[in-house]
């Protein structure tokens, strides 16, 4: 069966630091991988998506993660947060062609001026 | 959030009453799921069905029912079997059941207190 493990449930950080959310995933199957986000009261907004093809993968608001298949990782960076970066992220997976997904526990990412 | 409606945002209940969670999507999408958030634990899949007429139990089903008549249409009772009901609800759905690597679209959620 599939899992996540977001291994920070909180992150602190200055305004225009970078920031790196950890996310690793076990599966036994092939894998897409998403990273969400939520902010307070909404629902979620996907950020980007790894199907297949190059590791690196950019999404929206100047996020970017990486596929490390021997690591089993899925990390989200940010080379430099702004304040409205402040929200909840989750890490899912999903099995190839199986359109259940499952969650992380989520990162709350606090961004301080 | 898209095509996708819920209401309401806020619901309050007392304690032993069943209640009605109501979803809606105009994005023409095959599937659609329930999850419940509660603080620390993420998404929980509730519920889903990926075509009119019939669904299947997610990971904590007890509890709740739903019914699939439409494809637009996908409501969540939270009976008064379930222990915990107060959480916020999300609803999602996802485009195409015979398309492989797609996503799931998510509403703007209702956040249901049980008094």
């Amino acid at each position: 069966a599939q899992s996540v493990t977001q291994l920070d449930s909180q992150v602190p950080v200055f305004e225009e630091a970078p920031v790196e959310l950890r996310c690793n995933y076990s599966s036994s199957v092939s894998v897409y991988l998403f990273w969400y986000v939520q902010y307070p009261n909404q629902g979620l907004q996907l950020l980007l998506k790894y199907l297949s093809g190059s590791t690196l993968v950019k999404g929206i608001n100047g996020f970017e993660a990486e596929f490390n298949k021997s690591q089993t990782s899925f990390h989200l960076r940010k080379p430099s947060v702004h304040i409205s970066d402040t929200a909840e992220y989750f890490c899912a997976v999903t099995a190839g062609g199986y359109n259940k997904l499952i969650f992380g526990a989520g990162t709350r990412l606090a961004v301080h001026p | 959030d898209g095509g996708i409606t819920q209401s309401p945002k806020y619901l309050f209940r007392k304690e032993g009453q069943n209640v009605t969670l109501s979803c809606e999507q105009n994005l023409n999408h095959d599937a659609m799921y329930w999850y419940r958030q509660d603080p620390g634990q993420g998404l929980r899949l509730i519920y889903y069905s990926q075509i009119v007429n019939d669904f299947q139990k997610g990971d904590i089903a007890e509890g709740y029912s739903v019914s699939r008549e439409k494809k637009e249409s996908f409501p969540l009772t939270v009976t008064s079997a379930q222990k915990n009901p107060t959480a916020f609800y999300l609803c999602a759905t996802y485009p195409s059941t015979t398309r492989e690597a797609d996503t799931q679209y998510f509403g703007p959620g209702t956040r249901l207190t049980v008094l």
